[in-house]
This record gives structure tokens, C-alpha cells and sequence, in this order.
């Protein structure tokens, strides 16, 4: 069945210090992928999201490239903020959007 | 627009206890979705509605009934209350499209905790 990996965590960073965060999928088809955002305390926001190979979604600084050649959706970005600090959870939804499928999320802490 | 709206937002259950969770959207989303957070889990899914009036089995159903009677509600339902059943509770609605993506819309999670 359809799932979803990603990098365990959790990661602590310095303030304006580069971040990656892995994910791969194994999906029948061609999945939609998603990057979700969850700050303490609250829901899941969509941060950025791609629906076809070699897509970029990106947002507020963050990019992830839909790789088909090697089922990934790695998060990137180049400068972190204390604000940044988040569960991010890597996602994708076959092409019926009846399920989404979720990783296990990957705690980032930002310190100053 | 409120978008998705839960309730309670916390609770606290003696083991043996029914109780039904509440989520209300107000986008006309046909699809709407219950999810369970557990640490080291991530999101699991419960049950799930792609339409008014129905209903199916997600990933982690047992335990747990679900009504969607209104396409703005979906509820769910602990008929017996039991410890695993901690949690944080997540509903989420959706508006497939041809052919388009399907972002999902969170609600802000309800924290249950069976004693």
C-alpha cells in the first residue's frame, strides 16, 4: 500500500543554519505530495504541496521538489528562524483524494 | 470563514465511557476525515467520509463509529472508552477536483484522555 518515510527526528538547528528534511513515498500511480506544518498546540497547516514529477511547491522560505526517479520530497530550507520551530509532517494523497497518508512527523527546535 | 471547527477541545473519560466528538466545516467540503495523534505515530487515520450519509473504515477504526448526517458535521463516537484511546484527535475536511490535488484543512485537535 501507499506510505510514506521520513527523517526521524527531532532536529535542533541554529538560527540561520541550512535544513533538510527527507522524505520518500511509495505509491501506485502518481501521488499528490504535501509538507504539513504543525506549530505547539494547534492543527496541521499546509505549507507547501507539488502534484506532478519534477514540481516545486514552495512557501515563507521553504522548497521541496517532487522527484519521481527517486520517490522523494525532501524540505529544504536555507535559513531557519526560531519561528520555524514545528513538528513537519510529508504527506501524499493518491489520485482518488479518498486517503491521505501521513510520516510520522520530525520535531525541529531553532535556537538562537 | 471558520473553516474546521472541533469540539471539545479537551476531555477527560473514565474507562468504560461513551463520548462523541464533534467537527463542523463551513467550506461545502464533501470529504471529511477523523485522525488520531500519537506520539512516535504521526497521523492515523480513524474513519473517513467522501459524502454525506456515508462512511468508511481508515486505518485505525476499531473502537470507534462515526455519522456524517449533515455534509458540515462528522461525528465521532467512543461507545466504550478504553486507555489506548488517549490521544489528540484531529478532523480534517477536503474538496477533490478532477484531476487537481487535495489539500486537507485541519481542525484544531481535541486532546482525550482515558483514565
Amino acid at each position: 500500500g501507499d506510505s510514506v518515510t521520513q527523517m526521524e527526528g527531532p532536529v535542533t538547528l541554529s538560527e540561520e543554519a541550512f535544513l533538510t528534511i527527507n522524505c520518500t513515498y511509495t505509491a501506485t500511480g502518481y501521488p499528490s505530495l504535501f509538507w504539513y506544518v504543525q506549530y505547539p498546540g494547534e492543527g496541521l497547516q499546509l505549507l507547501l504541496k507539488a502534484t506532478k514529477a519534477d514540481d516545486k511547491g514552495s512557501n515563507k522560505g521553504f522548497e521541496a521538489t517532487y522527484r519521481k526517479e527517486t520517490t522523494s520530497f525532501h524540505l529544504e530550507k536555507g535559513s531557519v528562524q526560531v519561528s520555524d520551530s514545528a513538528v513537519y509532517f510529508c504527506a501524499l494523497s493518491d489520485r482518488s483524494g479518498n486517503q491521505f497518508y501521513f510520516g510520522t512527523g520530525t520535531s525541529l527546535t531553532v535556537i538562537p | 470563514n471558520a473553516g474546521v471547527t472541533q469540539t471539545p477541545k479537551f476531555r477527560v473519560l473514565k474507562t468504560g465511557q461513551s463520548m462523541t466528538l464533534l467537527c463542523a466545516q463551513d467550506m461545502n467540503h464533501e470529504y471529511m476525515y477523523w485522525y488520531r495523534q500519537d506520539p512516535g505515530m504521526g497521523l492515523r487515520l480513524i474513519h473517513y467520509s467522501v459524502g454525506e450519509g456515508t462512511t468508511a473504515k481508515g486505518e485505525v477504526p476499531d473502537g470507534y463509529n462515526v455519522s456524517r448526517l449533515k455534509k458540515q458535521n462528522f461525528l465521532l463516537g467512543l461507545e466504550s472508552a478504553a486507555p489506548s484511546q488517549t490521544s489528540v484527535y484531529f478532523c480534517a475536511s477536503s474538496q477533490p477536483g478532477l484531476g487537481l490535488y487535495n489539500e486537507q484543512f485541519f481542525g484544531p485537535g481535541t486532546r482525550l484522555t482515558v483514565l
